[in-house]
């Protein structure tokens, strides 16, 4: 049973604070990574994806990923009231077309 | 923006009707899934496709059927609705990237689809 695990939250932060979110998968043999964010009441919407240990940067939003811990994370710098919302992330198996997701994790960005 | 079209948005039927929910996209993607989205089940898969004509099912497929005749469009039926299968429905699509990578999926804005 593939499974990707996150804590629903929510996890609350102040403006201009980093958001930290995490998120566990337990197949090992995932490969591909991805992390979006879904406002309420709309669809979820890619931020990143990320293939390789280590981390990658996009603005203000960096996912980390650890395969030998088997974890991924999103750190959010400088966070934004427009940044609260749900955070679902996703793990693949190398040429699977069909991901698994968590549940998300809500992100309340408090001024 | 990926181009997703859902139809409809919105509806509103009646327990025991047939229902449709079309997905049409204008990316030429392979692949195309249906998911609903419940509070507290997060996104579940009910049938995806892998080409025109190409189905399988998910992991929440029994009282919905697909059909893709077109790489463009994939169909959600629901061939006699129950109040259980109430939810927000949101059609995705996703491409094989280079030397066979993973490609994230792409959604579209969703179907909230109402059965009383």
């Amino acid at each position: 049973q593939k499974e990707v695990e996150q804590n629903s939250g929510p996890l609350s932060v102040p403006e201009g604070a980093i958001a930290s979110l995490n998120c566990t998968y337990s197949d090992r043999v995932s490969q591909s990574f991805f992390w979006y964010r879904q406002y309420s009441g709309k669809s979820p919407e890619l931020i990143m994806s990320i293939y390789s240990n280590g981390d990658k940067e996009d603005g203000r939003f960096t996912a980390q990923l650890n395969k030998a811990s088997q974890y991924v994370s999103l750190l959010i710098r400088d966070s934004q009231p427009s940044d609260s919302a749900t955070y679902l992330c996703a793990a693949a198996r190398g040429g699977s077309y069909i991901p698994t997701f968590g549940r998300g994790t809500s992100l309340i960005v408090h001024p | 923006d990926a181009g997703i079209t859902q139809s409809p948005r919105h509806k509103v039927t009646e327990t025991g009707t047939p229902v449709t929910l079309r997905c049409h996209q204008t990316e030429n993607h392979r692949y195309m899934y249906w998911y609903r989205q419940d509070p507290g089940h997060g996104l579940r898969l009910i049938h995806y496709s892998y080409g025109v004509k190409d189905t399988d099912k998910g992991e929440v497929s029994d009282g919905y059927s697909v059909s893709r005749s077109k790489t463009e469009d994939f169909l959600l039926t629901l061939e006699s609705a129950t109040s259980s299968q109430t939810s927000v429905y949101f059609c995705a699509i996703s491409e094989t990237g280079a030397m066979g990578s993973n490609q994230p999926q792409h959604f579209g804005d969703g179907t909230r689809l109402s059965i009383l």
